[in-house]
């Protein structure tokens, strides 16, 4: 396996259903992240973790929770979605620029959910 | 100030022919401004980058202008093949350490045979 892998690739679920999305990175990065692709909607940055810590939340409901049990893998926890929440969820990952990289985030293929 | 605005939201043009896709945005800060490349059902991926330190960077037949002072930006693709087919996004980025790109919402280019 390269790059970044993600699964499910599709799931639909109920509002009352508790699902969780897989990603893992097998690119040596320490970031990865959680971004939401909805149609004719700019890509919007859910969650990152850096050297495993969440370092951005940005204002997502408490119905999606994130884990990064180490750099090499996050979930995202679903709970209780609204079927505004169909949408395609993107992991990546990127290497600090701190440490002289150029930060260019690796895409997974995406998890097409949806919330019936 | 977060936002990057990107036009047109989808493009048609003819094999050979050159696809423009511009950009914008305005928060001073963003130093880095990547353009992505995206298949269905396929994530994206990096085309190309630039830094606010040049005007133009060209890689093969895709070439990115920047003009600071307008705070604008646009992707070229000469010579443009049905397989440029996809979804660009423009992206800026604003800060060190993990990176926070903020996106475009992204052109539909369809590159006609």
């Amino acid at each position: 396996e390269t790059g970044v892998t993600q699964t499910p690739r599709h799931l639909v679920m109920g509002m009352t259903n508790k699902k969780s999305l897989k990603c893992e990175q097998h690119l040596g990065h320490n970031a990865m992240y959680w971004y939401k692709q909805s149609a004719k909607k700019p890509l919007e940055l859910m969650f990152v973790y850096s050297l495993e810590e969440r370092v951005e939340n940005n204002s997502v409901p408490s119905r999606f929770s994130p884990e990064c049990p180490n750099s090499s893998h996050l979930f995202l926890h679903l709970h209780t979605l609204q079927p505004e929440d169909s949408a395609l969820y993107l992991c990546a990952s990127s290497q600090d620029q701190t440490s002289g990289h150029t930060g260019e985030l690796f895409f997974g293929e995406g998890s097409r959910l949806t919330v019936l | 100030q977060q936002q990057v605005k990107q036009s047109p939201q989808s493009l048609i043009v003819q094999k050979g022919g050159i696809s423009i896709i511009n950009c914008a945005y305005e928060n001073t800060a963003f130093d880095y401004f990547p353009w992505y490349q995206q298949f269905p059902g396929k994530g994206p991926a990096l085309l190309i980058a630039i830094r606010p330190d040049v005007s133009e960077k060209k890689e093969g037949r895709f070439t990115i202008s920047f003009n600071k002072s307008a705070k604008q930006f646009s992707l070229h693709i000469m010579d443009s093949q049905p397989g440029d087919s996809a979804t660009y996004f423009c992206a800026a980025r604003g800060y060190q350490g993990a990176q926070k790109l903020v996106f475009g919402q992204g052109t539909r280019l369809t590159i006609n045979p």
